[in-house]
């Protein structure tokens, strides 16, 4: 497709599971990034890659939360033992280094 | 202006009327700044963009402002329509850094 592909759109998950969320990126752009966005809230960094640099992890909040970027493209955001408060949007972004980001729609994550 | 939680700054206008909608950033060495619209359950989209070099960009119906000695960015809508109601965020880019930082948004309602 044309844009940032992201998937699933929806999940809800029992706290303590573990959830994957993937991303699919606007092929060519080389930087990709992952934002969490609660309820009513702006956009919180959590993670950057940018081609085979080691990616820049300074935004995922807890060791509960990686990623990963396979082959420079799709990429995978992991949350283990899911809580409550993991509950939000979380957005992939992608872009020609330096950029305009372009974002996915989003996978909406509930934890209960 | 500063989150409060679930209560964005809104701004409510008259459908036909123009809009201002304002940012103020945090880092005086940002050299790129995007302005994205966010429509309910979807993702960003991207409005308009504007380098440090500029003061002053144009697009279809919108205008960005860029005061870089106040670090303050600014979104005029010109004609605002019904379609225009979403929530609006202003990105900064550090220079140097490719992380974008995102402003807590400000909530646009079109009367009809």
């Amino acid at each position: 497709g044309a844009g940032v592909s992201q998937s699933p759109s929806n999940k809800v998950t029992e706290k303590g599971k573990d959830v994957e969320l993937r991303c699919d990126p606007i092929s060519g752009h080389t930087a990709l990034y992952w934002y969490r966005q609660s309820l009513g809230q702006g956009l919180e960094f959590l993670i950057y890659f940018q081609g085979n640099s080691a990616p820049d992890k300074s935004g995922l909040p807890s060791d509960r939360f990686s990623a990963e970027r396979t082959g420079g493209s799709v990429s995978t955001l992991t949350i283990q033992r899911t809580q409550q408060e993991d509950s939000a949007v979380y957005l992939c972004a992608s872009s020609v280094t330096g950029n305009t980001i372009y974002f996915g729609e989003g996978s909406w994550l509930t934890v209960v | 202006g500063e989150s409060v939680g679930l209560h964005l700054p809104t701004l409510s206008v008259q459908e036909g009327d123009n809009s201002i909608i304002n940012c103020a950033y945090s880092n005086s060495a940002s050299d790129y700044f995007i302005w994205y619209k966010q429509e309910s359950g979807k993702g960003p989209q991207f409005i308009i963009d504007i380098r440090s070099n500029m003061d002053k960009r144009q697009g279809q119906r919108v205008t960005v402002l860029l005061n870089k000695t106040v670090k303050h960015l600014s979104l005029q809508i010109a004609a605002t329509q019904p379609g225009d109601s979403a929530v609006y965020f202003c990105a900064e880019k550090y220079n140097n850094f490719n992380k974008f930082y995102f402003g807590s948004g400000t909530k646009l309602n079109v009367k009809p």
